[in-house]
């Protein structure tokens, strides 16, 4: 599965848009990408998926370039309680193994 | 709907003395199932899969081991614990295709 790379730290004031990068360079053609967040100590929540069209749903938007090296995951209004750990992976269809990175832990501050 | 259910949720075990977690899944069948363990301030290591009974890939050789002796129970084990076995154990499972991972609420174990 491809690598990949996330800043380890970002902030964001509540209201305002949170963007958050995902570097996949060496990702394949059949890979998705996937994001999570993890609350402190919970489980990781699923928030969206994409192959290579952007895609939106009640949580997020998920944008991937068109040479689908990176993606960038928005939270369009930013809460305090969006502050949390979020990952970034890549998945082929066929594969069951999935690796998590160290992902961004988002500080949304009031 | 489908829920997974994981415990226990805190757990202090003394150095040496076996382990067990257990998980289960309701509302679906055939569950891939995974367990990651995340150190403290780390992120997510993933320790075993699985994508049937009796069919588990272990990812990091270490002190703990895996089984599924039923479709939708995946049990974590230790013989013997070990200082560096703590940490936060999490299951996981997902359909088939393209579906995301589901996590459960975690197990939070420290060896004393």
């Amino acid at each position: 599965d491809a690598k990949t790379t996330q800043p380890p730290s970002m902030d964001c004031a509540e209201g305002r848009a949170a963007n958050l990068p995902c570097n996949h360079s060496t990702i394949s053609g059949n890979e998705y990408v996937y994001w999570y967040r993890q609350i402190h100590s919970q489980g990781p929540q699923y928030i969206i998926h994409g192959l290579k069209n952007n895609e939106t749903n009640e949580m997020a938007s998920l944008i991937i370039t068109e040479d689908r090296k990176s993606s960038t995951l928005i939270l369009p209004h930013a809460t305090l309680r969006d502050t949390a750990v979020y990952y970034c992976i890549v998945r082929r269809d066929n594969t069951d193994k999935l690796i998590f990175g160290t992902g961004t832990r988002l500080q949304v501050f009031p | 709907s489908q829920t997974i259910h994981q415990w226990p949720a805190t757990l202090v075990q003394p150095v040496g003395s076996p382990l067990s977690l257990e998980c289960t899944v309701e509302g679906t069948s055939n569950p891939n199932l995974y367990w990651y363990r995340q150190a403290a301030g780390r992120g997510l290591q993933l320790l075993f899969y699985s994508i049937g009974i009796d069919q588990i890939s272990s990812e990091v050789p270490q002190n703990l081991s895996a089984s599924r002796p039923q479709d939708r129970q995946f049990i974590l084990s230790s013989k013997k614990l070990l200082l560096s076995d703590s940490g936060f154990y999490l299951c996981a499972w997902r359909g088939q295709g393209r579906s995301p991972l589901h996590f459960g609420n975690g197990t939070r174990l420290t060896v004393t």
